[in-house]
């Protein structure tokens, strides 16, 4: 089974700052996820990467396979920002995914 | 907007109830899921139709039955639920299973009283 750890579980920052989260799994991938669930329930899916970066807005998201770890940065962070943020990879030899535990992403003003 | 539309967003039922969640997309997606999301735990995939064709069942209890009667609209069943299925049942669709990013609906708040 693919283990992933997220870290950190919990984040708080002010307006502005320099966000990192990241993601560690165990077994070797073809690609990994990184979704965004807000406070109502709603999810939704921010990237999908298998290889260096990728960058929406003032999101990005970097994956380095040998070292099985991934980051999601975000730039100049804004309140609208708070979610948890969760991180999915396949199960090996199965077709599912395995998600994280989530980060809860708290900006404050 | 994702294009995943999940009714109802919030079901309140009796252990003796028997209630429906339902799932449409219109984005011509081949695969639909159904997730669940207990509080403070990961996801946990319940059910994946690929071409309306149920290609993974998750060793989920028989009191949930999915049904996915055409590639755009999935049902999920519920009977004689437990207190213990409290959870956001969130449903997702994607091109093809698992292998492109899906898109999720908001999600149905789920409560067995």
């Amino acid at each position: 089974k693919n283990e992933v750890e997220q870290s950190p579980q919990n984040l708080t920052a002010q307006e502005g700052e320099f966000i990192t989260i990241n993601c560690s799994y165990s077994v070797g991938i073809s690609a990994l996820h990184w979704l965004q669930q807000h406070p109502g329930g709603g999810i939704v899916s921010l990237f999908m990467l298998s290889s260096g970066k990728k960058k929406h807005g003032r999101l990005i998201a970097t994956i380095n396979i040998q070292e099985k770890h991934s980051s999601l940065h975000i730039t100049a962070s804004h309140p609208r920002d708070s979610a948890v943020y969760i991180c999915a990879v396949p199960q090996e030899g199965a077709q599912k995914l395995v998600f994280g535990q989530g980060t809860r992403l708290t900006i404050n003003p | 907007e994702t294009g995943v539309t999940q009714t109802p967003r919030h079901l309140v039922m009796g252990m003796t109830n028997k209630k429906s969640l339902k799932c449409e997309q219109h984005l011509g997606h081949n695969a639909m899921y159904w997730y669940k999301q207990s509080a403070k735990k990961p996801l946990e995939l319940m059910f994946v139709y690929s071409l309306e064709e149920r290609v993974e069942n998750n060793s989920v209890p028989s009191r949930f039955s999915p049904e996915c009667p055409n590639s755009s609209h999935l049902f999920l069943h519920l009977h004689t639920l437990q207190p213990e299925d409290s959870a956001l049942y969130l449903c997702a669709s994607s091109p093809d299973p698992f292998n492109t990013e899906a898109f999720f609906g908001q999600g149905t708040r789920l409560t067995v009283v």
